[in-house]
């Protein structure tokens, strides 16, 4: 009974570099999202899909990207990673009766 | 502009001592209003949903209810397991499962 798995846990990266975020649902949601959590700041939503081949931006998409090839799998890329990107990133599947999360990627970007 | 406000940002009490954390809300459509829990280092575990006005939930110490206006979470005789911050967030009815999530109460219960 996995839910929402999101790998990896921990990451360190340099300014610059990018790297994929996976995540990966196993219930059948058509919805899955990315968010952000930073101090203070609450959970802020990255971007968004409501299923396979459909994704839209959330209310801070810039400097992401995403697809959603299948229902199960809902990768975030960072294409140029950056200080302000340091953050814990949470993919999230969701009906409308509520969302299950992952249980995070703490980015550090140096 | 749909808003979710949480008060307090932190709490501390003792344990065996009832308390209750709200949620305040304004938006052009509530479509539900939930309420999760979240552990350090851990993502967000859902523990209510509530669709409307007067309608109240409860789990062991724990109790939700909602008005119009708001939400609280009260807390009955917590015990320091409880400690964790308690995330509220709705669902709009415009637009496709748009959620907007407040910030958090951080509740710490002490033995």
């Amino acid at each position: 009974n996995a839910g929402v798995t999101q790998t990896p846990k921990f990451q360190v990266l340099k300014t610059g570099q990018s790297m994929t975020l996976q995540c990966a649902q196993d219930m059948n949601h058509e919805y899955m999202s990315w968010y952000r959590q930073d101090p203070g700041m609450g959970l802020r939503l990255i971007h968004y899909s409501v299923g396979a081949g459909i994704t839209d931006q959330g209310e801070v998409p810039n400097g992401y990207n995403v697809s959603r090839s299948t229902t199960e799998d809902f990768p975030l890329r960072l294409l140029s990673a950056a200080p302000s990107q340091t953050s814990v990133y949470f993919c999230a599947s969701s009906t409308p009766y509520g969302y299950t999360f992952g249980s995070g990627t703490r980015l550090t970007v140096v | 502009e749909d808003q979710v406000t949480q008060s307090p940002e932190a709490l501390r009490l003792q344990e065996g001592e009832s308390s209750s954390l709200n949620c305040s809300y304004t938006v052009s459509g509530l479509r539900g209003l939930f309420w999760y829990r979240q552990d350090p280092g851990k993502g967000p575990e859902f523990l209510f949903t509530l669709y409307s006005a007067g309608e109240e939930k409860e789990k062991e110490r724990l109790k939700a209810t909602l008005t119009k206006k708001e939400s609280f979470l009260h807390i009955t005789a917590p015990k320091p397991e409880d400690s964790a911050t308690y995330l509220c967030a709705i669902l709009l009815t415009s637009g496709t499962y748009k959620y907007i999530f407040g910030t958090g109460t951080r509740l710490k219960v002490l033995a």
